[in-house]
C-alpha cells in the first residue's frame, strides 16, 4: 500500500535555529501533501496544503514566513520551522492523498515528527 | 465551514464489550465523513469513510460506523473491544473552503479509547 515516510521522527533544537522536516511519498507520486500540527491536548490542526511546483496554501493564522513549505518534486515536501521557539514544540504530521484516488480517497499519514525547542 | 465534534475526551471499556466512540457533524450539503486511529507517537491510520450509500459502513480491524442523518452523527463502533484497540480516534469531515477550492480534512479533537483487560 501507499506509504508516507517522514523524517526525522524526533528532533531537539535550540531556540533561534531552524529545523527541516521531510515528507516523502514512497512508491507513488503525490501532487498534494498536507501538513498538520498536533497539540498536546490531542487536536489536529491543518497548517497548510503543499502543492507540487507551486506555493503552499496556508491556513488562517499560520505564519508563512515561519513555517516554510517546499514541494519541489512529486515525492517530497519539506516543512522548515525557522527561528524556532519553545512554543513551536509540537508534533508535526504530514499526509498525502491515496494515489490515483478521488477527492474522497483517504489520506496516508507519515509517522510524525516530535519537535522540541529548548 | 464544515466541522465535527467528538464530545468525549476518553472512553473506557472492558475487553470483549462493545465500544462506541461518538462523533457529530455540522455540514452544508452532503457530508463526507472519515474515521482515523492514531497509536502513540505515530501518524494517523485510515479506518473507514462514509460518502454515500448504506448508513452502516464497515472498515478496518472490525470497526464500523453508523451514519445517522437525522441526528447528524457518525459514531464509531465495534462489537467486541480488544486491548490492542486502545488508541486515539479521530473523526473527520471533508471541507472545501470557498476561498481556496482546495479540499481538506477537518478533524475532531480526538477521543482516547482505553480497553482494559
Amino acid at each position: 500500500g501507499a506509504v508516507v515516510s517522514q523524517h526525522p521522527s524526533w528532533v531537539i533544537c535550540k531556540s533561534g535555529t531552524s529545523v527541516k522536516i521531510e515528507c516523502r511519498s514512497l512508491d507513488f507520486q503525490a501532487t498534494t501533501m498536507f501538513w498538520y500540527r498536533q497539540f498536546p491536548k490531542q487536536s489536529l490542526m491543518l497548517m497548510a496544503t503543499s502543492n507540487e511546483g507551486s506555493k503552499a496554501t496556508y491556513e488562517q493564522g499560520v505564519e508563512k514566513d515561519k513555517f516554510l513549505i517546499n514541494h519541489a518534486s512529486l515525492t517530497l515536501s519539506t516543512l522548515t520551522v525557522t527561528s524556532a521557539h519553545p512554543e513551536d514544540s509540537s508534533f508535526y504530521i504530514c499526509s498525502a492523498r491515496d494515489p490515483g484516488g478521488s477527492y474522497n480517497s483517504p489520506l496516508h499519514f507519515g509517522n510524525g515528527t516530535r519537535l522540541t525547542v529548548t | 465551514a464544515q466541522s465535527v465534534a467528538q464530545p468525549e475526551d476518553q472512553v473506557n471499556v472492558a475487553e470483549g464489550n462493545p465500544l462506541t466512540v461518538k462523533c457529530t457533524y455540522s455540514v452544508s450539503g452532503n457530508p463526507y465523513l472519515f474515521w482515523y486511529v492514531q497509536y502513540p507517537n505515530r501518524g494517523l491510520q485510515f479506518l473507514l469513510k462514509y460518502i454515500t450509500g448504506d448508513n452502516l459502513v464497515k472498515g478496518s480491524y472490525g470497526f464500523e460506523a453508523e451514519f445517522n442523518k437525522s441526528q447528524t452523527s457518525f459514531h464509531l463502533k465495534k462489537p467486541s473491544a480488544l486491548v490492542s484497540d486502545s488508541a486515539l480516534y479521530f473523526c473527520a469531515v471533508r471541507d472545501i473552503p470557498m476561498n481556496t477550492g482546495f479540499q481538506k480534512l477537518v478533524f475532531g479533537t480526538g477521543t482516547r479509547l482505553l480497553v482494559s483487560p
